[in-house]
């Protein structure tokens, strides 16, 4: 079936890194592109970037401009998320979403059981 | 940037009752904006996507509309599944964004 499966929980210290990763299956990768979204305890969902899997066309949240990367890889219809120099309000569950905006106009409509990141020294 | 707000920030209601959410966009959009419902522990669920169209297995009771700047969800009659929190999200202009959800809880 249509999935996508994100790696384990993480501990981090303050100024560490994380990358998080998102596989897929049950659909055709390279047809769609991934977003990463993020809820810190507490508030709402923050959009944080998104990749065009066909292209590789990235966007990113000024917010975390300088700091996140998300990339791919086609061979194992994997993407992924890091997100550098840590701080503990970057504690937070992360998403990943498959994404038809460009094909269907779709929202983010699969999603990733999420990834909790913890910062924390 | 374009900001989302909703109202209200939380919303008592009870099993049966029609409920109606905004969101309002700090400037005008295209007709790319969604909602999704989200339960602690779980990832967010579609509901709607470009303004008023339902997705694949989400029930009738849900419906969408609106234009330009603000924009509604309507369950026609609340079900016990249905308390929840319910995000906006425009996905028309970068930075994309959420607005701040609705909590829907048992009056």
């Amino acid at each position: 079936q249509v999935q996508l499966v994100q790696s384990g929980a993480e501990l981090k210290k303050p100024g560490a890194s994380v990358k998080v990763s998102c596989k897929a299956s049950g659909f055709t990768f390279n047809t769609y592109a991934i977003t990463w979204v993020r809820l810190a305890p507490g508030e709402g969902l923050e959009w944080m970037g998104r990749i065009s899997v066909y292209n590789g066309d990235t966007k990113y949240a000024q917010k975390f401009h300088g700091r996140v990367t998300i990339s791919t890889d086609t061979s194992t219809s994997t993407a992924y998320m890091e997100l550098r120099s840590l701080r503990s309000d970057d504690t937070a569950a992360y998403f990943c979403a498959r994404d038809a905006r460009a094909i269907f106009g779709v929202a983010p409509d699969v999603w990733g059981q999420g990834t909790t990141v913890t910062v924390s020294s | 940037d374009i900001q989302m707000t909703q109202s209200p920030a939380t919303l008592s209601a009870s099993v049966g009752d029609r409920v109606t959410i905004t969101c309002r966009a700090s400037q005008s959009i295209s007709n790319l904006l969604a909602w999704y419902q989200y339960k602690p522990g779980k990832a967010p669920k579609l509901l709607i996507y470009k303004t008023s169209s339902l997705d694949t297995g989400v029930p009738s009771r849900f419906s969408g509309s609106g234009s330009g700047t603000e924009f509604t969800l309507t369950i026609s009659s609340l079900q016990p599944d249905d308390f929840a929190t319910y995000y906006c999200h425009q996905y028309d202009t970068y930075d994309f964004s959420f607005g701040p959800g609705t909590k829907v809880d048992l009056k």
